[in-house]
């Protein structure tokens, strides 16, 4: 069975500092793998996506994220964050039927 | 680029009455879709996959007299609460692959919050 576990429910980080959400899964075979945003009562926009290829994968409103297959990890990354990155995210593995995360709330302090 | 629209945003019925709640591609025709349920401040859970022209097939744990999933047409699927409880209040999504397989864009609607009071 696919499982994805993101190990931080909340993380509150600085305006224009960096940002890393940590995810980690578990899937049969090549995973699909999937980010996305949620802002506060809004439905899901896919930040990036990995299918295939490079592993380092660059999305939209400048995030990244790397799939590393021997630690089953699919971290999210943005270099400096801005205050309307505040939101929920979520990461997810699948093809069309997605497992999702716990989720991540992220907070940005002015 | 491929739309999944979502219909309502919004509702609040009474306990005891049904909801439909309407998932359309709107510019794309979507043999599959998928309907998910979230808590607050919880994630996406996976309640069942709605078919064209056959039967949802729903996770286990759903009941599927409760949860009705109708795929009228290539573009329409629905989801019927019936006899709604406020234990079935949350925010329902769906979602749409533009193609089959696996490395299709996922479409997902704005989500539809319930409130059954």
């Amino acid at each position: 069975a696919q499982s994805v576990t993101q190990p931080d429910i909340h993380i509150t980080v600085s305006e224009g500092a960096s940002l890393e959400l940590r995810c980690n899964y578990s899937y049969g075979a090549t995973p699909y793998l999937f980010w996305y945003v949620q802002s506060p009562g809004q439905g899901l926009q896919l930040l990036l996506k990995y299918f295939s290829g490079d592993t380092l994968v660059q999305g939209i409103k400048g995030f990244e994220a790397e799939f590393k297959r021997s630690q089953s990890s699919f971290n999210l990354r943005k270099p400096s964050v801005h205050w309307s990155d505040a939101a929920e995210y979520f990461c997810a593995v699948g093809e069309n039927k997605l497992t999702f995360g716990g989720g991540t709330r992220v907070l940005v302090k002015p | 680029g491929a739309v999944v629209s979502q219909h309502p945003s919004r509702v609040i019925c009474k306990s005891g009455t049904s909801v439909k709640i309407e998932c359309r591609s709107l510019d794309f025709q979507a043999t599959t879709m998928f309907w998910y349920r979230q808590f607050p401040k919880q994630s996406l859970m996976l309640m069942a996959t709605s078919n064209e022209g056959s039967k949802a097939t729903y996770e286990q744990g759903v009941e599927k007299d409760k949860f009705l999933i109708n795929h009228a047409s290539l573009t329409l699927s629905t989801l019927t609460v019936t006899s709604a409880h406020p234990e079935d209040s949350s925010f329902y999504i769906c979602s749409a692959p533009t193609l089959q397989g696996g490395n299709s864009p996922l479409h997902f609607g704005n989500g539809t919050r319930l409130t059954v009071t």
